[in-house]
């Protein structure tokens, strides 16, 4: 059973980045769609992109288009995003998830990953 | 980038029957059948327990059913139980935008 494991919490100061990984359990892992989706506190759930780690090919959402870059590493089935020129409302937890057999559904998730924006 | 229209929250006695609406855009929902639905207890990470419109993952209870009807999608919760207390996102991949959108989340109240 595919299992994803992220980084841990991260602090950052406001116009900073953050890099946030995402491994997998499985080999197999980089053959799939795998999505990025945050929750800032008490609010709900955002969709922030998606990556083909075998192939690289990444879609981003217009509002975080030129502030967010996904990666892959297919020789450690690891993801990753970075977010950019950070601010205050960007303080969520931050998910990954695989998306199940190409049909838009999210499975496994990953735990979370609190990114903290603070000066 | 527009959220799906959830009810903000929804509350039922045990053993009770609940539905949840998600209404969305022809675009949204389209011809994909792509209509998911999330549990969210608190501090944990978002779980399936309705996958393309109808279709429970292995080890949802048959309590939890979908269904969807033009532009709007519906989760049904028959028998409720206190451990269904928990936030629920409808989702879906909207075709037109090539974006995956989210429901504005309903909370879910076993009184």
């Amino acid at each position: 059973q595919l299992h994803l494991v992220q980084s841990g919490a991260e602090l950052r100061k406001p116009g900073a980045s953050v890099k946030v990984s995402c491994k997998a359990s499985e080999d197999t892992f980089t053959t799939y769609h795998v999505h990025w989706v945050r929750q800032a506190p008490g609010q709900g759930l955002e969709w922030m992109g998606i990556i083909t780690p075998s192939s690289g090919i990444t879609t981003y959402p217009e509002r975080f288009r030129g502030r967010v870059t996904m990666t892959g590493d297919t020789s450690t089935s690891t993801v990753y995003m970075e977010l950019h020129n950070l601010r205050s409302g960007d303080t969520a937890i931050y998910y990954c998830a695989r998306e199940f057999n190409g049909d838009f559904w999210f499975d496994p998730w990953g735990q979370g990953t609190l990114v903290t924006v603070s000066s | 980038q527009s959220a799906l229209t959830q009810p903000a929250s929804v509350s039922g006695s045990p053993g009770q029957s609940i539905t949840i609406s998600c209404t969305g855009t022809t675009s949204d929902f389209g011809s994909y059948n792509s209509v998911t639905w999330y549990q969210q207890h608190p501090g944990k990470a978002p779980k399936v327990v309705i996958y393309g419109v109808y279709s429970r993952p292995s080890g949802v209870s048959n309590r939890f059913s979908g269904s969807k009807s033009g532009t709007s999608a519906t989760l049904g919760i028959t028998g409720l139980q206190t451990g269904d207390e928990a936030d629920y996102y409808c989702g879906t991949w909207d075709s037109s935008l090539t974006v995956y959108i989210f429901g504005t989340g309903t909370k879910v109240t076993v009184l």
